[in-house]
């Protein structure tokens, strides 16, 4: 069974700034993927980006990139040049043994 | 438009009631996915299917129940079993690209409440 920890259920940043949400997971499968997924107040998910474990880069997405520490089973995600659109729930997800599975999510509030 | 879509998107049921939830996609993806949201907490994974007339339980399955009779349709019912369903329901979908296969697209979402 996978578990997933995201150790920030808040987080605030300014406008225009840059900002770090964490993320580790715990996983018994050597080949898995990682997704991060932002939930505005519509509720709707969206896919923010996505990582395969078997690649050593980290995978960026305009603004937004990753840290992924594979021996750590840390991912954490980087926003850079935040804007107000960005304010939502962000979850870290890992993929395998064909399951999704979520953390509890961190709330980022985008300052103006 | 390709895209997944969910119906109704709010849905009132009396104690003891089965509602059928409505999961639709027209991104030709083999795989489709229930998750059932509760306030302030992530996704939890009701039932999914890799094809047509196959389907698995996830983490929370009891007092839920699906059918996968075409490729395009998911649909969640319900049952008067589930103890406490008034949660916020996402249906997802999966199999696009070479590549891209595992990556999950979410529909918009059904609100179910109990009355």
């Amino acid at each position: 069974a996978q578990t997933v920890t995201q150790s920030q259920p808040e987080m605030s940043v300014q406008e225009a700034e840059t900002v770090t949400l964490s993320c580790t997971y715990d996983t018994s499968e050597s080949d898995y993927y990682l997704f991060w997924y932002k939930q505005p107040p519509s509720r709707q998910m969206i896919l923010v980006i996505r990582q395969e474990a078997y690649k050593q880069q980290n995978a960026t997405e305009n603004r937004f990139s990753v840290n992924f520490q594979k021996a750590a089973k840390s991912f954490s995600l980087k926003i850079s040049d935040s804007q107000l659109g960005d304010a939502a729930m962000y979850f870290c997800a890992p993929f395998s043994a064909r399951q999704l599975t979520f953390g509890s999510g961190t709330q980022l509030t985008v300052l103006p | 438009d390709g895209g997944i879509t969910q119906s109704p998107k709010y849905l009132f049921r009396k104690e003891g009631q089965n509602v059928t939830l409505s999961c639709e996609q027209n991104l030709n993806h083999d795989a489709m996915y229930w998750y059932r949201q509760d306030p302030g907490q992530g996704l939890r994974l009701i039932y999914y299917s890799q094809i047509v007339n196959d389907f698995q339980k996830g983490d929370i399955a009891e007092g839920y129940s699906v059918s996968r009779e075409k490729k395009e349709s998911f649909p969640l019912t319900v049952t008067s079993a589930q103890k406490n369903p008034t949660a916020f329901y996402l249906c997802a979908s999966s199999g696009g690209m070479a590549g891209d296969t595992d990556t999950q697209y979410f529909g918009p979402g059904t609100r179910l409440t109990v009355l």
